[in-house]
């Protein structure tokens, strides 16, 4: 079991570029998320899916989208990326089983410059 | 108010001491609770869940959730400078959508030897 996987590791984009964050689980979760989190501050729900062609936004949404065609995968589109686009961004699936335990992907850190 | 609180720390403790980290949520409704541990420059990861009222304990660990109160804390026995991480803590809070969890800024421990 790999786990919660999360490609790549490193990325800096210029500004107006985009680029597609990837992530995906081999645990048959049916839930998971995105989230950003800058500097000193906590994680913040970009957005989430609670199965295969259901996506939702979270708190901070605009500039990012999602889609989620299987159960596995769940890939984080930037459009037109922007220096408050810098972050470290994690990955998380959890079961439907109702405990809500998130586990998390390794991460990916984009600079946007 | 914000959803869930934590004490912002820096909190210091020499090795072999008990940590107290402590965290308040805004729903008494709540019913799913969980700390994280995340290393500088790494994912967070799960290291205690938390759905009844009192203590649960695992190993050092030892995590106790008071609803009344809307309190939540991890207490870490015989501290070791391994445990030097920030520590975030999570909640399910009632009415939001299923799976959905709520994070607090995180507590930075560090334990000197």
């Amino acid at each position: 079991n790999a786990g919660v996987t999360q490609t790549p590791k490193f990325r800096i984009l210029k500004i107006g570029q985009s680029m597609t964050l990837q992530c995906a689980q081999d645990m048959n979760h049916n839930y998971m998320y995105w989230y950003r989190q800058d500097p000193g501050m906590g994680l913040k729900l970009i957005y989430y899916s609670v199965g295969a062609g259901i996506t939702d936004k979270g708190e901070v949404p605009n500039g990012y989208n999602v889609s989620r065609s299987t159960t596995e995968d769940f890939p984080l589109r930037l459009e037109l990326a922007a220096p408050s686009q810098t972050s470290v961004y994690f990955c998380a699936s959890s079961d439907r089983g109702g405990t809500y335990e998130q586990y998390f992907g390794p991460g990916t850190r984009l600079t946007v410059t | 108010q914000k959803e869930v609180e934590q004490n912002s720390g820096p909190l210091s403790v020499p090795e072999g001491a008990i940590a107290s980290l402590n965290c308040t949520y805004s729903d008494r409704g709540s019913q799913s609770f969980f700390w994280y541990r995340q290393y500088s420059g790494k994912s967070p990861e799960l290291i205690m869940s938390i759905y009844s009222n009192g203590d649960k304990e695992d190993g050092r660990f030892t995590a106790q959730l008071n609803k009344a109160s809307q309190y939540v804390s991890l207490l870490i026995r015989d501290s070791q400078p391994s445990d030097s991480a920030t520590y975030l803590c999570a909640v399910n809070l009632r009415g939001s959508t299923l799976g959905r969890l709520y994070f607090g800024r995180g507590t930075q421990l560090t334990v000197w030897p």
